[in-house]
């Protein structure tokens, strides 16, 4: 089974405040993703990294700031929350080297983010 | 830009079979995954496609079509516990992976 965990697994918190959201894998894994994924809706890809020291934004507009500075862990930040961050977030992992990776990508349980 | 396309809801009933379609449309191709994912949990890998023709693993199937753009998952003996959202996801070309919206399946006594 994979082995990737994200915390909190909730978070409720007002408006303004910065948040770190955290996840780690122990897999050693070189491909680190961060989705975004409202009720009933599609994963939006946010942020994503091919090893350390490297961070890509995605498809999907972000506030939010991503760093690699170790292999297992890819932490996300919002500097300031705002109501329109509310939504719950995945991170996941994949192994692979290549640019795209045909290895599946492992899901952690996600954080569910409520902005007062 | 890209495009997947899934129906919203199936419903079928324990014991059946049910195919669920995917239909794309994207820059390039390098490879679809099916997720299955239970309310309010993290997505589990299910299959993986890159060339044309069908994978079977156990009670799950996947068939991948190249040139129509379009792939299916065939569940067969259904049970309860297959209720979830099924995802369609796609490497376009030389790139991240693209998600569907999910099929959302409920499966019925």
């Amino acid at each position: 089974e994979a082995d990737i965990y994200q915390t909190p697994r909730y978070l409720v918190i007002g408006t303004g405040k910065k948040i770190t959201l955290e996840c780690s894998q122990t897999m050693g894994h070189d491909k680190m993703y961060w989705y975004q994924q409202d009720p009933g809706m599609e994963l939006h890809l946010i942020h994503y990294s091919y090893g350390v020291n490297s961070t890509e934004k995605g498809d999907l507009s972000s506030e939010s700031t991503v760093s690699r500075i170790r292999t297992e862990h890819f932490p996300l930040t919002l500097e300031s929350a705002r109501p329109s961050h509310t939504s719950q977030y995945l991170c996941a992992s994949s192994a692979g080297a290549a640019f795209y990776s045909n290895q599946p990508q492992h899901f952690g349980d996600g954080t569910r983010l409520s902005i007062l | 830009g890209q495009n997947i396309d899934q129906p919203t809801e199936m419903t079928a009933t324990e014991g059946a079979i049910v195919q669920i379609n995917c239909t794309y449309q994207t820059s390039g191709f390098n490879g679809l995954f099916w997720y299955q994912q239970h309310a309010g949990e993290a997505p589990t890998f299910l299959s993986y496609n890159v060339l044309d023709g069908l994978e079977e693993k156990g009670r799950f199937s996947s068939f991948l079509s190249r040139s129509k753009g379009y792939s299916y998952l065939l569940l067969k003996e259904l049970q309860m516990k297959d209720s979830a959202s099924y995802l369609c996801a796609v490497i376009p070309g030389y790139s991240t992976l693209t998600f569907g919206k999910g099929t959302m399946l409920l499966v019925s006594p």
